[in-house]
């Protein structure tokens, strides 16, 4: 089993809608939480980074850990086209590498 | 502008022809990495770099090589390349090597194609 599972979708929505998306994970030691974007054709960027359990809210952006059910979700309000991307979530227990999501892809259409 | 900057981008070469991506980082990050992402597969590390000289593997190394001589250069270097290396490669930088803050930095990624 891998250690990061992630529906890679793709996933379409309409301009204004709110979205969701998720990961899962099996190591219970992780404690550091990420959401990368990536457009086509680009490298990652960080989005949004979280230590251990809770929620952070940043704009339009929500991200949520639960570690409890090992489950971690970025939920974006008001969806733009412009954030149609493929968005990675990275976790790790402390140390030198992360554990990337194989990512989700997400259309946001007018 | 910090930036993380790949070469090259674009690559087509064949097999055993060796060959070095470069990457460059102007932010003076202590932390380097190289990762390959592959359709169905995700992004994978190849190597990484906590400092100057100190390099180490990481999930998928075979085939591949890494020097870290300078802090702000970190070459890939691939021996003698085999077409299970196409990819598409990205560096990436962080400040310190612990990944705390994460935050890793990434280039616009080097495509290779190995014929």
């Amino acid at each position: 089993q891998k250690e990061v599972e992630q529906d890679p979708g793709p996933l379409s929505v309409p301009e204004g809608a709110i979205v969701s998306l998720n990961c899962t994970y099996s190591n219970s030691a992780f404690q550091y939480f990420m959401w990368y974007r990536q457009y086509s054709r680009k490298g990652p960027e960080l989005l949004m980074y979280t230590y251990s359990s809770g929620n952070k809210e940043d704009g339009r952006f929500t991200a949520q850990v639960d570690k409890s059910s090992k489950y971690i979700s970025l939920f974006i309000r008001d969806s733009q086209p412009s954030d149609s991307a493929t968005y990675l979530c990275a976790m790790m227990n402390s140390g030198y590498a992360l554990n990337f999501g194989k990512g989700t892809s997400l259309l946001v259409t007018p | 502008e910090a930036q993380v900057t790949q070469n090259p981008r674009y690559l087509i070469t064949v097999t055993g022809k060796k060959l070095t991506v470069t990457c460059s980082q102007n932010m003076n990050h202590e932390y380097m990495s190289w990762y390959r992402q592959d359709p169905g597969l995700g992004l994978r590390q190849i190597y990484y770099s906590m400092n100057v000289e100190v390099t180490d593997k990481g999930d998928v190394p075979e085939g591949y090589k890494v020097s870290r001589k300078e802090k702000r250069n970190f070459p890939l270097i691939l021996e003698s390349p085999s077409p299970n290396q196409t990819s598409l490669y990205f560096c990436a930088s962080s400040q310190d090597g612990s990944l705390n803050t994460g935050e890793l930095f990434f280039g616009e990624g080097s495509r290779l194609t190995v014929l």
